[in-house]
């Protein structure tokens, strides 16, 4: 089955650095990847959905890129604000246009 | 996009009752599921919430334990039966809306706590 490895369960940044978070999965390559936000006490907020066949992905700060050969993603966020500090999911379709499976999260924390 | 309200936000039960959480959405939507998010980890599919069906639940999960009705588009239930102290977790439940590329909306989440 499908597996997903955020490798840092937590990250601590200095503001106005560049945060950059892991997604690795060990199965089939997805049709497509999406990271969420999680602040606590609330549901992931969808922010950015890459597809197998695009290399890089970017909305305002946010950066996304997608190797398929290295099974891998990664997140960044540039310019860091104690505001981006919250939980940060990985998210694979679990079937074709349906569900997901989510990594555990990495925990960023972005200090002033 | 989609607004998604879940009640209730948070509760404390006993163990060996049942809790029964609502989903309502401000739109139709033809896929809605109910998630499960243990203390520290990631969030797990419980099942897949069929409208006019029974639902299609995940590996581990079954219908005796975590009956859910889907009476129409825009409105579900999750109920978590004979509940213990490893049922404490937050239950989320996300919809897809029509036209979305698989991004899913979810809902602010269910507290529970099992005592």
């Amino acid at each position: 089955s499908q597996k997903i490895e955020q490798n840092s369960e937590a990250l601590n940044i200095q503001e106005g650095k560049t945060a950059t978070l892991t997604c690795n999965y060990t199965n089939y390559s997805p049709a497509y990847l999406q990271w969420y936000r999680q602040d606590p006490g609330r549901g992931p907020v969808f922010l950015l959905l890459i597809r197998e066949n695009e290399k890089e992905k970017r909305k305002e700060r946010l950066k996304v890129t997608f190797d398929t050969t290295l099974k891998q993603s990664l997140f960044h966020i540039t310019a860091s604000q104690p505001a981006d500090s919250a939980t940060y999911l990985c998210a694979l379709e679990y079937q074709a246009g349906t569900a997901l499976i989510f990594g555990k999260g990495t925990t960023l924390s972005v200090s002033s | 996009s989609a607004v998604i309200s879940q009640k209730p936000s948070r509760d404390i039960c006993q163990r060996g009752t049942s809790l029964t959480i609502q989903c309502q959405v401000d739109s139709q939507v033809t896929m809605m599921f109910w998630y499960r998010q243990q203390p520290g980890q990631s969030l797990t599919l419980i099942a897949t919430a069929n409208q006019g069906s029974e639902a299609t639940y995940e590996s581990g999960f079954v219908i005796d334990k975590f009956p859910i009705s889907r009476p129409n588009l825009t409105f579900s239930t999750l109920t978590v039966s004979n509940m213990s102290p490893e049922d404490s977790s937050i239950y989320l439940c996300s919809v897809l809306p029509s036209g979305s590329y698989n991004e899913q909306f979810f809902g602010p989440g269910t507290r529970l706590t099992v005592l």
